[in-house]
This record gives C-alpha cells, sequence and structure tokens, in this order.
C-alpha cells in the first residue's frame, strides 16, 4: 500500500517570502500522480499542482511549483512570494494510476499547517 | 453547476442517532468519492462509485456506514446508530479523470 509522508507539522514564512512543504512517498508502481491541495479555514480541498509521474518536467503554477524527485520518491512544494491567503493547511497527495480503473483514491498525507506573517 | 455541494454543512446528533448526509457532484463526473478526516489529519478514503455502481468500500466503513448512489447523480452517506468516533468532516469529492473536485465537507458532531 502507498503511503504519503510530510515531516512538518507547521511552517510559517514572511509574506513575500518563499517557502518549501515537503512531502515523500512510498510506492512501487511507477505510474501514478501527486498532488498539493490546499485547505484553508473555508474547509474545501482546493487543488494547488498536480505531477504526473511520467514527466520528468517539474510542474509549475504561477507563484507554486514543485521538485519532483522520482527516485528519490520526494514531492516538494515551492510557494514564491507569499501572500496572507496562501495560509492553509496543504495536503500533498498520491493517486495510484493501477488497474482498470485508474486507482479508485487517493493517498493523503497528514498535512502541513502554514502560517504567512504579515 | 459550479462545483460539488454537500448538505448540510454541520450536523450535531445525539449518540445513537441515524444521520443522513447528500453530495451533489458536478454534472458530468461519473465517479464520485466520499472520505472521513478527523481533526488535524488528512482526508481517509471511505467509498467509491463509478456512475450508480459502488466499486470499493474502505475497511474504515463499518456495517453501520451505507453509502448509495441512485441513478449516477447524487450520492448519500448514512451512518446508523453513530457514535462519538463517528465525529469527523466527511467530504465528497467527484472527477471524470485526473483531479478531484471536492465539496466543502459535512462536519458531523455525536453528543
Amino acid at each position: 500500500a502507498q503511503t504519503v509522508t510530510q515531516s512538518q507539522p507547521e511552517m510559517s514564512v514572511q509574506e513575500a517570502e518563499t517557502v518549501t512543504l515537503s512531502c515523500t512517498y512510498d510506492t512501487s508502481e511507477s505510474d501514478y500522480y501527486l498532488f498539493w491541495y490546499k485547505q484553508p479555514p473555508s474547509r474545501q480541498m482546493i487543488l494547488v499542482i498536480r505531477q504526473e509521474a511520467y514527466k520528468q518536467q517539474n510542474a509549475t503554477e504561477n507563484r507554486f511549483s514543485v521538485n519532483f524527485q522520482k527516485a528519490a520518491k520526494s514531492f516538494s512544494l515551492k510557494i514564491s512570494d507569499s501572500q496572507l491567503g496562501d495560509a492553509a493547511m496543504y495536503f500533498c497527495a498520491y493517486r495510484s494510476l493501477a488497474g482498470d480503473n485508474y486507482g479508485q483514491n487517493f493517498v493523503f498525507g497528514p498535512g502541513t499547517r502554514l502560517s504567512v506573517l504579515p | 453547476d459550479t462545483g460539488v455541494s454537500q448538505n448540510p454543512r454541520h450536523k450535531i446528533t445525539k449518540r445513537g442517532q441515524n444521520v443522513t448526509f447528500r453530495c451533489d457532484p458536478i454534472s458530468e463526473h461519473n465517479r464520485l468519492y466520499w472520505y472521513r478526516q478527523t481533526l488535524g489529519q488528512g482526508p481517509e478514503f471511505l467509498t467509491y462509485f463509478q456512475n450508480e455502481a459502488q466499486l470499493e468500500k474502505s475497511r474504515l466503513l463499518s456495517d453501520r456506514f451505507s453509502a448509495e448512489r441512485p441513478k449516477g447523480s447524487f450520492s448519500t452517506l448514512e451512518i446508523q446508530r453513530t457514535e462519538q468516533g463517528d465525529s469527523a468532516m466527511y467530504l465528497c469529492a467527484s472527477t471524470s479523470y485526473g483531479s478531484y473536485t471536492f465539496g466543502s465537507g459535512t462536519r458531523l458532531t455525536v453528543v
């Protein structure tokens, strides 16, 4: 079974600075998706960024980018120019592509609570 | 239809009562998932529908839990004889392929 680990329960960053959130995962599969989701106090999980394992190029979405190291099974999220609205819980998630149904669920990490200091 | 809708947002119930939650997915999404999230933890998979067929259930889903998705549209999650350990956020997500879209969840408190 796949597992996802986020070793930083809490992080803080000064507004306009850069912060990196760590994620490692364990799998024997070669093809899968990795995601970062944000969950603000409003509770809705919002997709931040997605990475297909077969792609070597790191995904980027505006101020958000990832460092995907497939051999090391590492998937960190970098937030540049941090804004107050970035404060939230961030969850790293793994989705298997095995099987006819392309996997049937996500495996989430325990989350990292990010605070943004004005 | 701009997202996944879950009702109610909050539910407080006495131990032993039955509760039912509803999820309305994005209309073109054929896959629907239920997750449970306890405080300070990531969501844990409960069950999954493809159209109206329930294809997988987690071991977390005890006999007191049942989910349906009639006609492959909205879904309901029922918990019978609630226990204090059932207190959690229940999240619904839908997808057709790739990324999930989550609802805002139903927070259940069993007193």
